[in-house]
């Protein structure tokens, strides 16, 4: 149980335009779901957190207009990088939190590798 | 806001042998404290995690100890293999937000 997927895996895009990321709850309900941002050898940089039918919350720094967040559902969340340059290529990274669960437990999904040419 | 601190940032032991990673948090509110392996080009995978009201926490070779006096908590691997090599990460919870923050990871190499 307790399984996230993200879609896709890898991403290969070109500077300028926008790519989108998708973060599923394959078989629980996630009431909130979390953005990170994870460049080589460091550690995981939360971006924003995601709550169903609500506006997502973002870190100090990151821009909400660059990073747009959609939480439409209890099972998805989308992450949209908005005019990617080199710079935002980076490994993202969604968790969610189950609606049911009585803990702060996050489970993560396996990442999208985003390289931006 | 919370803040925590991980050592050693990288750690080789022989296998059959221990390993320690430490964590310091800040935020003395904080009260849950999980533990994740992340494997090269995957997603964190949770492997133990402890709650403020519990003192010691074990899962086969696995263990989690927490000091909230101190405000540190540690992962204990024994009986280490080679597939336990990946990064650890260990995270501290911003009271009220369910937000993690985490340590800096602990690249753990075990050698055959």
């Amino acid at each position: 149980g307790a399984v996230v997927s993200q879609h896709p895996s890898r991403v290969i895009c070109k500077s300028g335009t926008s790519v989108k990321i998708e973060c599923r709850s394959l078989d629980f309900q996630a009431t909130t779901m979390f953005w990170y941002r994870q460049f080589p050898k460091q550690s995981l940089m939360l971006m924003a957190t995601s709550n169903e039918g609500s506006k997502a919350t973002y870190e100090q720094g990151v821009e909400k207009d660059k990073f747009l967040i959609n939480h439409a559902s209890l099972t998805l969340s989308t992450l949209t990088v908005t005019s990617a340059h080199p710079e935002d290529s980076s490994f993202y990274i969604c968790s969610a939190r189950s609606r049911q669960a009585s803990t702060d437990t996050q489970y993560f999904g396996p990442g999208t590798r985003l390289t931006v040419l | 806001g919370e803040n925590v601190e991980q050592h050693p940032s990288t750690l080789s032991v022989q296998e059959g042998d221990s390993a320690v990673i430490k964590c310091t948090y800040s935020d003395s509110a904080s009260n849950y404290f999980p533990w994740y392996k992340q494997e090269l080009g995957k997603g964190p995978q949770l492997i133990i995690d402890i709650r403020s009201n519990v003192g010691e926490k074990k899962d086969q070779r696995i263990a989690v100890t927490l000091n909230k006096t101190a405000k540190h908590f540690s992962l204990h691997i024994t009986e280490t293999q080679p597939e336990d090599s990946a990064v650890y990460f260990c995270a501290g919870t911003t009271s009220g937000t369910y937000k993690y923050i985490f340590g800096t990871g602990t690249r753990l190499k075990v050698l055959a």
